[in-house]
């Protein structure tokens, strides 16, 4: 079947330390691939996506790959804020569906100043 | 623009008691999904609707949870006779997506966070 799987947290860093989290996938074909975040209080957040092999989807200074060969999509910033502080779902969503998304179980990240 | 919004915010139920949540999608969205997130976990897909046609009911726990959208804009998820086990943040998502199926981006709304003592 379809699964995500991500790193489990919570991750604790110091401003402007370099983030990496970790998320592998499991699917049937070739899905899109996303990352949400929830930030204290609101509603979940798109922060970026890929949708093919080799793709690198980013936004607000975080970048992820599509590692088709390792079924990867690890999520990186080089110099995390106290702003960043949230909670980061990998997600994915097969290919000719319906799109629903499947989602990873969260990975919290909390940044001190 | 107004986002996606859900009512009530917050629902405490008492064990059986039937509930009914809300979800208006974004104006002109077709597409509208329903997940289930459970404490410290991802949320989980229940049912997916183009327009008011309800093409997807296979996340859908049991035969208590039902979903409507008679219009094609606002929803209702209804659960009957609730049990503990339904405590959950029940999250609506509306998307542009068209009959093709082509993927859009998937806006949130902030979840109903439901109790059942």
């Amino acid at each position: 079947g379809n699964s995500v799987t991500q790193m489990e947290g919570p991750v604790t860093l110091s401003e402007e330390a370099f983030l990496t989290i970790n998320c592998t996938y499991t699917a049937t074909g070739y899905p899109s691939l996303f990352w949400y975040v929830q930030y204290p209080g609101e509603g979940l957040q798109l922060l970026l996506k890929a949708t093919k092999a080799d793709d690198k989807g980013s936004n607000k200074g975080f970048e992820a790959t599509y590692r088709k060969e390792t079924t990867s999509f690890h999520l990186e910033k080089g110099s995390v804020q106290v702003s960043d502080s949230a909670v980061y779902f990998c997600a994915l969503s097969r290919r000719g569906s319906q799109g629903n998304l499947i989602f990873g179980k969260g990975t919290k990240l909390s940044v001190k100043p | 623009g107004a986002g996606v919004s859900q009512s009530p915010r917050y629902k405490v139920a008492k064990r059986g008691q039937d509930v009914a949540l809300r979800c208006d999608p974004i104006s002109g969205h077709v597409s509208l999904f329903w997940y289930q997130q459970a404490l410290g976990q991802g949320p989980e897909f229940l049912t997916y609707f183009q327009n008011e046609a309800q093409l997807d009911k296979s996340g859908l726990p049991s035969d208590r949870f039902f979903a409507e959208r008679p219009e094609g804009s606002v929803s209702t998820l209804k659960i009957q006779r609730t049990q503990q086990e339904d405590s959950a943040v029940y999250l609506c998502a509306s998307s542009l997506a068209d009959a093709g199926g082509l993927l859009s981006e998937q806006f949130f709304g902030p979840g109903t966070r439901l109790t059942v003592l």
